[in-house]
């Protein structure tokens, strides 16, 4: 167990839907990074908060936003949903906002299909 | 596993026998390498990272291997169990950067008992 809790575990929706996906962080961890993963695609980097705030973005869809509450909690929003947004997402946590810790610890993910 | 891809790489291997996953990553200004296993139904899982200024670290049955020449990384387990048996992938972060992972493929490993 990483620690990282995420919900929901499974979700199935309609193309145009929204849906928000939820993590909550390893206790003491700060920074909140989210990747989504599918299959043609792997593990690919959405963006990261740290702390509340926005730190860095990858391959993140103008449809998809996330935030990072005070109690570190973050939640990832994906709208006008498409086929294609069919795939894991993880949410992975660390203490601090770079690499210099070293481990990033992932929680089990969210599948979500979309159909 | 349902989060692995369908035309992964694949290792098979008897139980007990060593392991070798290779990896190459194409960004040379990369300076910090992890490798992590994923098991079905689960997120990916840190085995071992390595950072640039180095070429060889050791952990417990696991051996990480960086050539910076050809910008090649391996993984090497040792007496490899069934539980070993899973995706691996190596990930890459850009040197200054914030921890924006860089995945590779991934590999398959599957311990035959």
């Amino acid at each position: 167990d990483s620690g990282v809790t995420q919900t929901p575990k499974h979700l199935i929706t309609a193309t145009g839907q929204r849906v928000t996906l939820r993590c909550s962080p390893r206790s003491g961890d700060l920074s909140v990074y989210w990747y989504q993963q599918s299959l043609d695609q792997g593990l690919q980097f959405l963006i990261q908060y740290y702390n509340g705030e926005e730190r860095a973005k990858g391959n993140i869809l103008e449809r998809f936003s996330a935030q990072q509450f005070p109690d570190l909690h973050s939640e990832l929003n994906l709208s006008s949903l498409e086929l294609g947004d069919s795939a894991l997402y993880f949410c992975a946590s660390s203490l601090t906002a770079t690499q210099n810790t070293g481990e990033l610890f992932f929680g089990e993910g969210s599948r979500l299909t979309v159909l | 596993g349902e989060s692995v891809g369908l035309h992964l790489p694949t290792l098979s291997v008897q139980e007990g026998d060593n392991s070798i996953i290779n990896c190459a990553y194409s960004n040379s200004a990369s300076d910090y390498f992890i490798w992590y296993k994923q098991e079905s139904g689960k997120g990916p899982q840190f085995i071992i990272d390595i950072r640039s200024n180095m070429d060889k670290r050791q952990g417990q049955r696991v051996t990480v291997l960086l050539n910076k020449t050809v910008k090649h990384l391996s993984l090497q387990i040792a007496a490899t169990q069934p539980g070993d048996s899973a995706v691996y992938f190596c990930a890459e972060n850009e040197r200054g950067s914030n921890y924006k992972l860089t995945f590779g493929k991934g590999t398959l490993l599957t311990v035959n008992p």
